[in-house]
Order: C-alpha cells, then structure tokens, then sequence
C-alpha cells in the first residue's frame, strides 16, 4: 500500500545546512507537500512541488524530487533556531482524496 | 482572522465515557478534515467533509463521528471512549481539495483516555 517514509530525527549546527529526506511508494503521486509544525501549534504549509518537477527554490528552501527514486527532500540553508520544529512530509494522488503523511523528522538545532 | 480554531486543547476522560472536540474556521472553507497524530505515526484521516451537510469516512473512522450543519463547524465525537484513542487530534480545513489545497491546521486537542 501507500507508504511514506522519513526519519524521526536530525540534528545540525545553526548556521549549517539541514536536509530532511523522505522517501515515497505511490509512483501516481501528484503534489508532494512539506509541512512544519512548531512546538504547541499545528502543522503549517511550507512548500509543495508538483510531480512533473524536479527542483524548486524559495528563498532558504530547495525541494529535490527525483521520481526515479521515489525520493523527496528538503534543504533549509543558514538553518536558524527559529526552524526547529518538526518537518513532515505529503503526498497526495488523483487516484482518491487522501493526502498521505510521513512520521515527521524533529529538526534539532545546537549552538 | 482567526483561522481553524479547536476546543479543548486538552483533555482527560475515562474509559467509556463521551465527547465532542470541537472545530471551527472563519475562512469560508468547503473542506474539513479531523485527523489523529500518534507518536512516531504520520497523522491519519478519520472524517472529512467536503461541504455542509457532507461528510464522509477516512482511513480510521471507527469509534468517531462527525457532523457538519455549517460551512464554519465540523465536531468529532467520541463515543465510549477507549484507551486507543489517547491521541492528538488535529482538525483542518481548505479551500480547495486535498490534491490542490493547502490544508490549514488548528492548534490540536491533546486527549488521553485512562
């Protein structure tokens, strides 16, 4: 069935890069969305990319999609402590109207 | 605006007891959605609903159910509660579509069932 995957933790040094991966089985995958939520609140819309894309920027962000691999990730430059959080990954089909969710990775930020 | 707005944000109850977590938006949103989160677990789709007087199941509907007389308000109820369902309820909602549309999240309502 449907399965998307991502690891619960990644830790980073402020200033660094993070990259946050997630791994998917439906090839019919339309949109694959990056959500964040923040400690108390609920998750919020990062970024999104549509399936016949391969990259797209914005500002600090880079989503990567390689459809080969079934492999989506996400990379957060000059990583803040304003980005701590947990960062959960998406995917949605035509085939029904279910969005499919990963896990969550926690982004942990030291000093 | 402020958005999807949940209530309670926390709550205890016993085993078999019943409750209502409410949801309601002010965007003028067609979708709603509840969701549960379980740790270490993505969030799964209990109920959705894609206008007033529309509702239909998700993935995990059993133990739930939903009502939606409104456009603004989607409640989940709880009937006889079970330790199964100690979790953190998340409700949403969008404009548009799941595919297409960005889902909008209240805050969650932490419920444990002892």
């Amino acid at each position: 069935g449907e399965d998307v995957e991502q690891s619960l933790f990644l830790s980073v040094r402020e200033g660094d890069s993070s990259v946050i991966n997630c791994t998917y089985t439906d090839s019919s995958s339309t949109y694959l969305y990056w959500y964040k939520q923040e400690p108390g609140a609920g998750l919020q819309l990062l970024t999104y990319i549509f399936s016949n894309m391969d990259m797209k920027q914005d500002q600090r962000l880079t989503v990567l999609l390689n459809k080969k691999d079934k492999h989506l990730s996400l990379r957060i430059a000059d990583t803040q402590t304003g980005d701590s959080a947990i960062y959960f990954c998406a995917e949605s089909m035509d085939s029904n109207y279910q969005l499919i969710w990963g896990a969550g990775t926690k982004l942990i930020i030291k000093p | 605006n402020a958005g999807v707005t949940q209530t309670p944000k926390f709550r205890i109850l016993k085993i078999g007891q019943s409750m209502t977590l409410q949801c309601t938006q002010d965007m003028n949103h067609n979708y709603m959605y509840w969701y549960r989160q379980d740790p270490g677990m993505g969030l799964k789709l209990i109920y959705y609903s894609v206008g007033a007087g529309i509702t239909d199941k998700g993935e995990v509907p059993n133990g739930y159910n939903v009502s939606r007389s409104t456009t603004e308000d989607f409640p989940l109820r709880l009937e006889l509660a079970a330790p199964s369902q100690t979790s953190v309820y998340f409700c949403a909602s969008s404009y548009s579509s799941f595919n297409t549309g960005e889902l909008f999240f209240g805050e969650g309502s932490r419920l444990t069932v002892l």
